[in-house]
């Protein structure tokens, strides 16, 4: 089964450009979340969609950065005009439920999207 | 406002050397403490999820443990192969919020 996954890896931007991040949930999960770690930070909560719909989004920094979760399937975080401190790892993750104590309120990980703002 | 802090900030442990790493929170309604370990380079990998007070769950060499305030993961006569991040998170409703992380290295 595949896992979470993100896309690009990698991406140098200059300031001011816009960068589209994407990540694809493991198939069949509701929850799709977007955490971010800047350079000497824990990783902090950004967003929660549930199928397509903004369940929690209280940890978004501004209105330069804008999710979307088409159909309830795929994610894009889009960053635009991207600044020098937008630089970290973004980080996807799904799950497929919300509450109880079973498998299925297991938190998964991408291996993250390294941006670099210069 | 909640709270995560993980200790130490670096454990170094000769192969074989056993050690416990520590997660307290002060969190209200907490829906689940998750232990992550994370290698350079690379996303958080699931470990354990636990979910009340008394709990523990074991994986190979490790063991978690929860108390009402904080958790932790024991490491037993640990190897070279188990030196990575190790990340602490608690979860409220739907988000994590995580802790610095305890950078493990073991020494062969």
């Amino acid at each position: 089964e595949a896992g979470v996954t993100q896309f690009p890896s990698h991406s140098v931007i200059e300031k001011g450009q816009t960068v589209t991040l994407r990540c694809d949930p493991i198939s069949g999960h509701d929850n799709l979340y977007w955490y971010r770690r800047v350079m000497g930070k824990e990783i902090k909560f950004l967003l929660h969609f549930v199928k397509e719909s903004k369940q929690d989004e209280s940890g978004m920094p501004n209105n330069r950065f804008l999710a979307e979760r088409t159909g309830g399937t795929y994610s894009t975080l889009k960053v635009q005009p991207a600044e020098l401190e937008d630089s970290g790892v973004y980080f996807c993750a799904s799950s497929q439920f919300l509450s109880g104590t079973g498998a299925g309120n297991t938190i998964y990980f991408g291996e993250g999207s390294w941006l670099t703002v210069v | 406002e909640d709270q995560v802090t993980q200790s130490p900030e670096a454990l170094r442990l000769q192969e074989g050397e056993s050690s416990s790493l520590n997660c307290s929170y002060t969190v209200s309604g907490l829906r689940g403490l998750f232990w992550y370990r994370q290698d350079p380079g690379k996303g958080p990998e699931f470990l354990f999820t636990l979910y009340s007070a008394g709990e523990e769950k074991e994986k190979e060499r490790l063991k978690a443990t929860l108390t009402k305030k904080e958790s932790f993961l024991h490491i037993t006569a640990p190897k070279p192969e188990d030196s990575a991040t190790y990340l602490c998170a608690v979860r409220l409703y739907g988000k994590l919020t995580f802790g610095q992380g305890t950078i493990l290295t073991v020494h062969p």
